[in-house]
């Protein structure tokens, strides 16, 4: 079956523009979580959705960043007014549950940002 | 603040030879550890992982050893395999009803054929 898909896989931008990112979950996955990885770094948590609501978005740099998943399946990462810090790769990830058990992640390829 | 850390940016390793890829972390809520393989371009894969009540898992090639007292794990690969080179990621999570997950920077493996 076809797993995480994100697109774009490269995004350049200019600063000040907006973006948004797209992941689309396994089919049956209800948890979805987006990550940044910063060259050098490990991925870092930015927000998770059981569903259609975020049930923890803690992760989110500050109110540039926005995420939705209106229908309990796609979601988007909107970045607005992007600032050359925002480049990274953007990955996005989805379990079956968000319990232990059928917990695992399965993560997309990422989508790789470039603010210029 | 680096709750999880692989002070080991990367290691070289002989075909055959065993691997072992260490991990520390300071949140002494973490209870759940796991390991993910990262290819270049594509996304994390996960490998393995422990509960904090145990202190050894294993699957096939791979063994992960959980020293809660050090708070430090560590993920054996035997023998290890040239398709085995890629960036290994230690991960941890805390009780809570999801799986926040909280990742190290990773360890660059390289098995040299």
């Amino acid at each position: 079956g076809a797993g995480v898909s994100q697109t774009p896989s490269n995004k350049v931008t200019e600063k000040g523009k907006y973006v948004e990112l797209r992941c689309d979950p396994i089919s049956g996955h209800t948890a979805l979580y987006w990550y940044r990885q910063s060259l050098g770094q490990g991925p870092e948590f930015l927000i998770y959705f059981q569903g259609t609501g975020a049930a923890d978005d803690s992760g989110l740099p500050n109110d540039r960043f926005f995420a939705v998943r209106p229908e309990g399946s796609v979601s988007t990462l909107k970045i607005q007014r992007t600032e050359r810090g925002d480049s990274a790769v953007y990955l996005c990830a989805s379990s079956l549950t968000s319990g232990r058990a059928g917990n695992e992640q399965f993560f997309g390829p990422g989508t790789r940002l470039t603010v210029l | 603040d680096q709750q999880v850390k692989q002070n080991s940016p990367s290691l070289s390793v002989q075909e055959g030879r065993i691997s072992i890829l260490n991990c520390d972390y300071t949140n002494s809520m973490f209870d759940y550890f796991l390991w993910y393989k990262k290819y270049p371009a594509e996304g994390p894969t996960f490998l393995i992982s422990i509960s904090s009540i145990k202190d050894k898992n294993e699957d096939g090639r791979f063994t992960v050893f959980l020293n809660k007292s050090a708070k430090h794990l560590s993920l054996h690969i035997v023998p290890s395999q040239p398709g085995d080179s890629a960036v290994y990621f230690c991960a941890a999570s805390a009780s809570g009803g999801y799986q926040k997950v909280t990742f190290g920077t990773g360890t660059k493996l390289q098995v040299i054929p």
